[in-house]
């Protein structure tokens, strides 16, 4: 089975709230955990990453939060924008070949 | 820089029949991978490669073969195509070190009937 799992398949926000995106794992090993971002028809596009020995990382309008304890990891995104609608895929990284484990995706819907 | 070409966008096979998908990319990546998604799923690992000459099954690697005799090119081919090869397929390709950063293709929509 997959060791990364999202914990809802959709989302509906309104335009200008903050989205919160949550993501279970399984894997203690995981080196990295990945946000990825993909719009309909185009592939995964790299968002935010958080090493395992932080607990959290800010980019650009997004923040990614780390709780190593209940081993779930979250992305939030402020004042969420039409821009933003797209299924979001939380994945772990393993191994010296940096191995990608992708969960089953959720779909961020954003009204005007 | 045009990144992860993949080629084609769509392509329909009747049951039986085998194609090659093919997947370059011009960023001088060492790692490249091949990955399978399913409606309403996240992506499977189908297989990977660490540079030319190297290849490793990933999760889902039955019926499916990869080659990689350059580094710019990681094609995947489907010998006697089956209805669950129907999927959209993603190329990818990363550096070393890039903390499994990688750069994605637009994708190839299969379907076989």
């Amino acid at each position: 089975g997959e060791s990364v799992g999202l914990h809802l398949p959709t989302l509906s926000v309104q335009e200008g709230d903050n989205s919160i995106i949550n993501c279970a794992y399984s894997n203690s090993a995981s080196d990295y955990f990945i946000w990825y971002k993909q719009e309909s028809g185009k592939g995964p596009q790299f968002i935010i990453d958080i090493r395992s020995n932080m607990d959290k990382r800010q980019g650009q309008r997004v923040t990614v939060l780390l709780n190593k304890t209940v081993k779930h990891l979250s992305l939030q995104i402020a004042a969420t924008q039409p821009g933003d609608s797209a299924v979001y895929f939380c994945a772990e990284v393993t191994g010296a070949n940096s191995k990608l484990t992708f969960g089953k995706g959720i779909t961020l819907s954003v009204r005007p | 820089n045009a990144g992860v070409t993949q080629t084609p966008k769509f392509r329909i096979l009747k049951i039986g029949q085998s194609m090659t998908l093919q997947c370059a990319q011009d960023m001088n990546h060492n790692y490249m991978y091949w990955y399978r998604q399913d409606p309403g799923m996240g992506l499977k690992l189908i297989y990977y490669s660490v540079g030319a000459g190297i290849t490793d099954k990933g999760e889902v690697p039955n019926g499916y073969n990869v080659s990689r005799s350059t580094t710019e090119d990681f094609p995947l081919r489907l010998e006697l195509a089956a209805p669950s090869q129907t999927s959209v397929y993603f190329c990818a390709s990363s550096t070393p070190g890039a903390r499994g950063v990688a750069f994605f293709g637009q994708g190839t929509r299969l379907t076989v009937v």
